[in-house]
């Protein structure tokens, strides 16, 4: 079945550094969403990426997705405390795989 | 306001007990979602619909059930409660198209513990 693999788990960083999570798909993606989950709250959308090559820019957060379309990166410059959160990409197959498979998240820690 | 609730938010609940998982959404979506979260780690999909009278097991092997008998509704239930069911449970729903946008909007979730 499809796998969607995302690292590091776990990132701390000082206020003000740079954040990169990583996304790998075992197989080809139709698209990819990404989630913010804050401490003790539910998973958030985003964005969604579908072309390939495709970058997305919100504020200080960067999406992109592979040119083969197998992984994805979620880049935030100038970490800020109110970034703190678990970040989980989520693929979706193409045909029959229709389903979001989540990746097992990155954990941001900012220590201010 | 168009949302997406659940109830309970914690529920405690020996082993052996039947419960029902309530979620329900106002923004008329079609579909609908079960997922279950262990603390810190990743979300499996245990349960989908697509609408009215359609149900299908997710990736991650369940001992629950669902039902979708109105739009708006999407009970969860687990027969016999035991340890192993431990978990916090995300219902979400999106909307159902052909077009492949279609983001998902959780509820708050169920943290459930059975003891």
């Amino acid at each position: 079945g499809q796998q969607v693999m995302q690292i590091p788990q776990y990132q701390h960083v000082q206020e003000g550094e740079d954040f990169t999570t990583y996304c790998n798909s075992s197989t080809t993606l139709s698209n990819i969403q990404w989630y913010k989950q804050r401490p003790g709250g539910h998973p958030v959308f985003l964005i969604q990426l579908v072309k390939s090559g495709e970058v997305k820019k919100q504020k200080r957060l960067t999406f992109q997705f592979g040119e083969a379309k197998k992984n994805s990166s979620l880049h935030i410059t100038a970490t800020q405390t109110t970034d703190v959160g678990t970040y989980f990409c989520a693929g979706r197959g193409s045909g029959s795989a229709r389903q979001l498979t989540f990746g097992s998240g990155t954990q941001l820690t900012v220590l201010p | 306001e168009a949302d997406i609730y659940q109830t309970p938010r914690y529920l405690v609940i020996g082993t052996g007990k039947k419960i029902t998982l309530e979620c329900s959404q106002t923004m008329g979506h079609d579909k609908m979602y079960w997922y279950q979260q262990d603390p810190g780690m990743e979300l499996h999909l245990i349960h989908y619909s697509y609408g009215v009278n359609s149900t299908e097991k997710g990736d991650l092997s369940s001992e629950s059930t669902v039902s979708r008998i109105r739009t708006e509704h999407f009970p969860l239930t687990l027969e016999s409660a035991r340890p192993s069911h431990t978990s916090q449970y995300l219902c979400a729903s999106s909307e159902l198209g052909l077009a492949s946008y279609n983001e998902q909007f959780f509820g708050p979730g169920t943290r459930l513990t059975v003891l």
